[in-house]
């Protein structure tokens, strides 16, 4: 069964310091990965989307994400960030069967502190 | 602008009673989905619809009921057997049913139960 899991539910820190959330997910072929964004209160913007090809892919707002397909993760980076990036983050495999949605993991939220 | 309108924003019902969300796109995507979130436990799946006319249960269907007349629009009513039906609520959408799609979300209506 499809799964993803990001194991930080909060993390805090300081704007201009680089940034790592971890997500990992259980699936048997090549998965559709996606990571979306949710300032408090709104629906979910798609940062960026792996389906194939390069590992290292480029998202908006300047974050980026390295599918690792050995260790079944698919980490979101972005070397600075900044007071407007305070949200919640969430990671998702697309269902290959039946309907095209997401499973979703639980999202970490992340605190930026000036 | 194309985008996704879900109202009213904030919701209040009184126990026993049914409500109905709405939820209308004017990007012309076949495909639109209803999702329950809920603090810490991600996004699931409640139901969707891949065509006018058709819908299917989501991870999380009882105590819902969907319809799907209009290729633009796709209500949710969530009914008085729905043991627990204080959360948010968004709405989503995709060109198709093509896995490979992002989904694309609304703002969200949060439902409060009193």
């Amino acid at each position: 069964a499809q799964s993803v899991t990001q194991p930080d539910i909060h993390i805090t820190v300081s704007e201009g310091a680089s940034l790592e959330l971890r997500c990992n997910y259980s699936y048997g072929a090549t998965p559709y990965l996606f990571w979306y964004v949710q300032s408090p209160g709104q629906g979910l913007q798609l940062l960026l989307k792996y389906f194939s090809g390069d590992t290292l892919v480029q998202g908006i707002k300047g974050f980026e994400a390295e599918f690792k397909r050995s260790q079944s993760s698919f980490n979101l980076r972005k070397p600075s960030v900044h007071w407007s990036d305070a949200a919640e983050y969430f990671c998702a495999v697309g269902r290959q069967t039946g309907a095209n949605n997401l499973f979703f993991g639980t999202g970490t939220r992340l605190t930026v502190i000036p | 602008d194309g985008g996704i309108t879900q109202s009213p924003k904030y919701l209040f019902r009184k126990e026993g009673q049914n409500v109905t969300l709405s939820c209308e796109q004017n990007l012309n995507h076949d495909a639109m989905y209803w999702y329950r979130q809920d603090p810490g436990q991600g996004l699931r799946l409640i139901y969707y619809s891949q065509i006018v006319n058709d819908f299917q249960k989501g991870d999380i269907a009882e105590g819902y009921s969907v319809s799907r007349e209009k290729k633009e629009s796709f209500p949710l009513t969530v009914t008085s057997a729905q043991k627990n039906p204080t959360a948010f609520y968004l709405c989503a959408s995709t060109p198709s049913r093509d896995y490979y799609n992002e989904q694309f979300f609304g703002p969200g209506t949060r439902l409060t139960v009193l």
